[in-house]
């Protein structure tokens, strides 16, 4: 069965240190992963996907087969980065799109 | 384009009454998804439609939910009985074929049953 993990409900940094959102996988084929955003008072929206291997607003997730993750990474958090991120997983052929729980992100000043 | 258009944005109820979320999906899109966000278990997929057709009602969570897609640019979530446990954001999220996965969501609409 599908699944996605993110272990952390809350991560909070101080405004410049590195962050590092964790996301892991269960699923036995060939998945598409997503990291989406919710900024207060803002739709929910796709920040990124591994298939186009960009950044996005400083963040990039690699994803490793190996060990089933797609963790979303920063080297410098800004305050304007504190929301809510979710993973989410996608199967090759299929059309819905399964997410984790989430994790809310706080960059303190 | 006004994006999906849910309504209401927020509906407080008691325990027993009937509720009802509807979507506007965005013109062209021909899948709908219906997610339930929450503290405990984030956001859960309820069901979607492709072409206006239920393809996966395995979240519903029991028989007091139920889903309908009378038409391309209409959809409604049903609770009826509600009860306290349901209270949550319901979102509508829709996006066209062939893309390669990314929603397009609603507002939500944010329900309390007391």
């Amino acid at each position: 069965a599908q699944r996605v993990t993110q272990p952390e409900k809350l991560l909070s940094v101080f405004k410049g240190a590195p962050v590092e959102l964790k996301c892991n996988y269960s699923y036995s084929g060939s998945p598409e992963l997503f990291w989406y955003v919710q900024y207060s008072r803002q739709r929910l929206q796709l920040l990124l996907r591994h298939i186009s291997r960009e950044s996005i607003k400083g963040f990039t997730a690699d994803l490793n087969k190996g060990e089933t993750s797609f963790h979303l990474k920063k080297p410098f958090a800004q305050e304007e980065d504190s929301a809510m991120y979710y993973c989410a997983l996608k199967r090759n052929q299929g059309g819905k799109l399964i997410f984790g729980q989430g994790t809310e992100l706080s960059v303190k000043p | 384009d006004a994006g999906v258009i849910q309504s209401p944005r927020h509906e407080v109820t008691e325990m027993g009454q009937e509720v009802t979320l509807r979507c506007k999906p965005i013109s062209g899109h021909d899948y709908l998804f219906w997610y339930r966000q929450t503290m405990m278990r984030g956001l859960e997929l309820l069901i979607y439609f492709n072409n206006n057709v239920p393809i996966d009602d395995s979240g519903m969570p029991e028989d007091r939910f139920s889903a309908k897609m009378p038409n391309a640019s209409f959809s409604t979530l049903k609770i009826q009985p509600s009860e306290p446990r349901d209270s949550a954001v319901y979102f509508c999220a829709s996006r066209p074929t062939g893309n390669t996965g990314e929603l397009f969501f609603g507002e939500g609409s944010r329900l309390t049953v007391l």
